[in-house]
């Protein structure tokens, strides 16, 4: 199986700030890397799949990068509706996991 | 505008069996692999199984496997989850999920998830 790690577990940021998240695959994924926001209490929402493809309707804060096993996902300035856990998911093989999430706090 | 709705969570006890339903609109069904993701309390996501829409193929988290049972039915927009010989382990918010094409694909659309609690 493949495993995802991200990091870090969390962090403490300021409105405005420039965040970064990275997840690194055990083995190759190509490009099929997804990432995911969730806010408390609610369901997951897809922010960029295939690496660096914004989903319909994302901010274009957000954007998403890659090098080899290792990917990252970057908001440029952080807003109010940032806040959350975000999660990296590979489609690459099944089982299609998950990394272990990125708590992102108000600082 | 796609909707999912999840339906069928509760209290088993240990060993018992539940089946989660998740009626779909908005999208040909039928032309989308669908997907189980949960999430144990204070947990993170797990990914636990995927129905292709293309092949039916059909792959589970080695968590689940043999014990867990995912179908469709495309007549009525609707996919299921059958689970049996749950533990307490199994205990968790239960989300499907749209995929975003008919086979491996990211998950594009959520349920509003259903609770599971598996204890005696």
């Amino acid at each position: 199986d493949i495993q995802m790690t991200q990091t870090p577990s969390s962090l403490s940021a300021s409105l405005g700030d420039r965040v970064t998240i990275t997840c690194r695959a055990s083995q190759s994924i190509k490009k099929y890397l997804n990432w995911y926001l969730q806010k408390p209490g609610k369901a997951p929402e897809l922010l960029i799949y295939g690496a660096s493809i914004l989903q319909d309707g994302v901010p274009s804060r957000f954007s998403g990068s890659s090098s080899a096993t290792d990917f990252t996902l970057t908001i440029s300035s952080l807003q109010s509706a940032d806040f959350g856990t975000y999660y990296c998911q590979q489609t690459s093989n099944a089982p299609l996991t998950f990394g272990g999430g990125t708590r992102v706090e108000m600082k | 505008e796609v909707q999912l709705l999840d339906s069928g969570g509760g209290v088993v006890q240990p060993g018992g069996s539940l089946r989660l339903s998740c009626a779909a609109s908005g999208f040909t069904f039928s032309s989308y692999a669908m997907s189980w993701v949960r999430q144990a309390p204070g947990k993170g996501l797990e990914w636990v199984s995927i129905l292709n829409g293309n092949d039916g193929k059909t792959y589970y988290a080695d968590s689940v496997r043999g014990r867990f049972t995912i179908s469709r039915d495309n007549s009525k927009n609707t996919l299921f989850l059958q689970m049996t010989s749950l533990r307490p382990e199994d205990t968790a918010i239960y989300y499907c999920a749209k995929n975003r094409g008919s086979n491996w694909s990211p998950l594009d659309y959520w349920g509003q998830g259903i609770l599971v609690t598996v204890s005696s």
